[in-house]
């Protein structure tokens, strides 16, 4: 079954420090992947997606086909980026078009 | 541009009831989704909407229904709720049908209690 794994409900780390949420797949082919992020208070938005490569905010995420992962990192986390962050593979083959995401992380930075 | 609108923001209902929630999407978009979010959850895909066509269905019953309108908005309706219905109910517009480079712009939600 398709499915995406994000094992962490909650991290919380101070500033400055690294941050990495953890997001596994489970999907035959290669699924498109993206980060969604909502603060508090805000939309659910796109964060980055691995097509295009970028960072965004300082985040970067990782594909690891190997390990069907796609994790999400930043080397010196900020109070701002507290947030719920769900990973979100476009599953290509056998897609009905959709995004799926996973359960989400709530990142919390401390000062 | 306002972004993509819902309405109503709140409702509360009695089980049994029936439903309509309303989504506008961004000027040009062409394709509407709903999601479920249920408290503590990720978004769960309910239906995909492209140029007034469903395009995809997820695991729901089908006391869900949508449509897509010829101005591209979209409502989403719900029959004999249950309980287990209470929710927030986004909605997504895209250019495009959703994935591969395509990009979802949310709405606010709106948030469903059923007593």
């Amino acid at each position: 079954a398709q499915r995406v794994t994000q094992p962490e409900k909650l991290l919380s780390v101070f500033k400055g420090a690294p941050v990495e949420l953890k997001c596994n797949y489970s999907y035959s082919g290669s699924p498109e992947l993206f980060w969604y992020v909502q603060y508090s208070r805000q939309r659910l938005q796109l964060l980055l997606r691995h097509i295009s490569r970028e960072s965004i905010k300082g985040f970067t995420a990782d594909l690891n086909k190997g390990e069907t992962s796609f994790h999400l990192k930043k080397p010196f986390a900020q109070e701002e980026d507290s947030a719920m962050y769900y990973c979100a593979p476009y599953p290509l083959e056998g897609s009905q078009g959709n995004l799926i995401f996973g359960k989400g992380t709530k990142l919390s930075v401390k000062p | 541009d306002a972004g993509v609108t819902q309405s109503p923001t709140h409702l509360i209902k009695t089980r049994g009831q029936h439903v309509t929630l309303r989504c506008s999407p961004i000027s040009g978009h062409k394709s509407v989704s709903w999601y479920q979010q249920v408290l503590g959850q990720g978004p769960q895909f309910i239906f995909q909407y492209y140029e007034k066509e469903e395009r995809g269905r997820g695991n729901f019953p089908d006391r869900f229904s949508a449509r897509q309108f010829p101005n591209y908005s979209s409502e989403l309706n719900v029959n004999a709720l249950l309980l287990g219905d209470s929710a927030l109910y986004l909605c997504a517009s895209s250019l495009g049908l959703a994935g591969g480079s395509g990009e979802l712009f949310f709405g606010e939600g709106s948030r469903l209690t059923v007593l």
